[in-house]
C-alpha cells in the first residue's frame, strides 16, 4: 500500500541555523501537503504542491515537489524559536485518502 | 484561531461509560473527518463524511460510532472504550472531500480512558 516516509524524525538546531525535512513516497502522488503542529496544538495547513518540480516560498519557508512527484522537502532558512513544532507531510494518489508522514519534530535553542 | 470547534477539550471516561465528542464548522465545507492521534505520532484517519454520507471507514472498531446530523456538525459516539483508545481525537473539514483538498483541523479532544 501507499507509504509516506519522512526524515529526520527529530532535529535540533541553534536559532539562526537552517533546517530541512524530507518526505518520500513509494508511489507517485497527485499532491503533497505540509502541516505544522505546535506542541500541545493541532495540525495547521501550510501549503499544497501539485505540479512536478514545483517550488513555493512562504517568507523563510521553501517547499519543493520532486520531478517524479514522489518526494518533497521543506526548508526553513534562519530558524527562529517560533518555528518549533512537528512538521508533517501528507500526500495521496488521486481518489485515495491523504496519508501523513511520521513527522519531523524541530526544536530550536536560542 | 481554528474555525473548526471541538468539544469537550478534555475527557476522562471509564471503560463502561458512553460519551460523545462534538465538532462544528461554519465554513460551508461539505466534508468532515475524524482522526486519532497518539503522542508523537501522525494523525490516523478514522472516518470521512462527504455531503453527510459516510464515505470512508478505516476499519475502526464498532465502539466508535460516527454521526453527521448535518453538513456543519459531526459527532463521535464512544462506548466501551479500552485504555489504548486514549489519544487526541481531531476533527477536520474540507471543501467537498475530493481527497486532495487542504484540511482544517479543530483543536482536538484529549481523551483518557481509565
Amino acid at each position: 500500500g501507499q507509504q509516506v516516509m519522512q526524515i529526520p524524525q527529530y532535529q535540533h538546531v541553534q536559532e539562526g541555523e537552517d533546517f530541512t525535512t524530507y518526505c518520500n513516497s513509494s508511489t507517485t502522488l497527485s499532491n503533497i501537503q505540509w502541516y505544522k503542529q505546535r506542541p500541545g496544538g493541532h495540525p495547521v495547513f501550510l501549503i499544497q504542491l501539485v505540479k512536478s518540480g514545483e517550488v513555493k516560498k512562504q517568507k523563510r519557508l521553501t517547499f519543493q515537489f520532486g520531478e517524479a512527484k514522489k518526494n518533497s522537502s521543506l526548508h526553513i532558512t534562519a530558524t527562529q524559536t517560533t518555528d518549533v513544532g512537528t512538521y508533517f507531510c501528507a500526500g495521496n494518489q488521486a481518489g485515495t485518502a491523504l496519508i501523513f508522514g511520521k513527522g519531523t519534530t524541530l526544536s530550536v535553542s536560542s | 484561531d481554528t474555525e473548526v470547534t471541538q468539544t469537550p477539550k478534555h475527557l476522562v471516561m471509564g471503560m463502561t461509560n458512553k460519551k460523545s465528542l462534538k465538532c462544528e464548522q461554519h465554513m460551508g465545507h461539505r466534508a468532515m473527518y475524524w482522526y486519532k492521534q497518539k503522542a508523537k505520532k501522525p494523525p490516523e484517519l478514522m472516518f470521512v463524511y462527504s455531503y453527510e454520507k459516510l464515505s470512508i471507514n478505516e476499519s475502526v472498531p464498532s465502539r466508535f460510532s460516527p454521526e453527521c446530523p448535518n453538513s456543519s456538525l459531526l459527532n463521535l459516539h464512544l462506548h466501551a472504550l479500552q485504555p489504548e483508545d486514549s489519544a487526541l481525537y481531531l476533527c477536520a473539514s474540507s471543501q467537498d472531500g475530493t481527497r486532495s483538498e487542504k484540511l482544517f483541523f479543530g483543536s482536538g479532544t484529549q481523551l483518557s480512558v481509565l
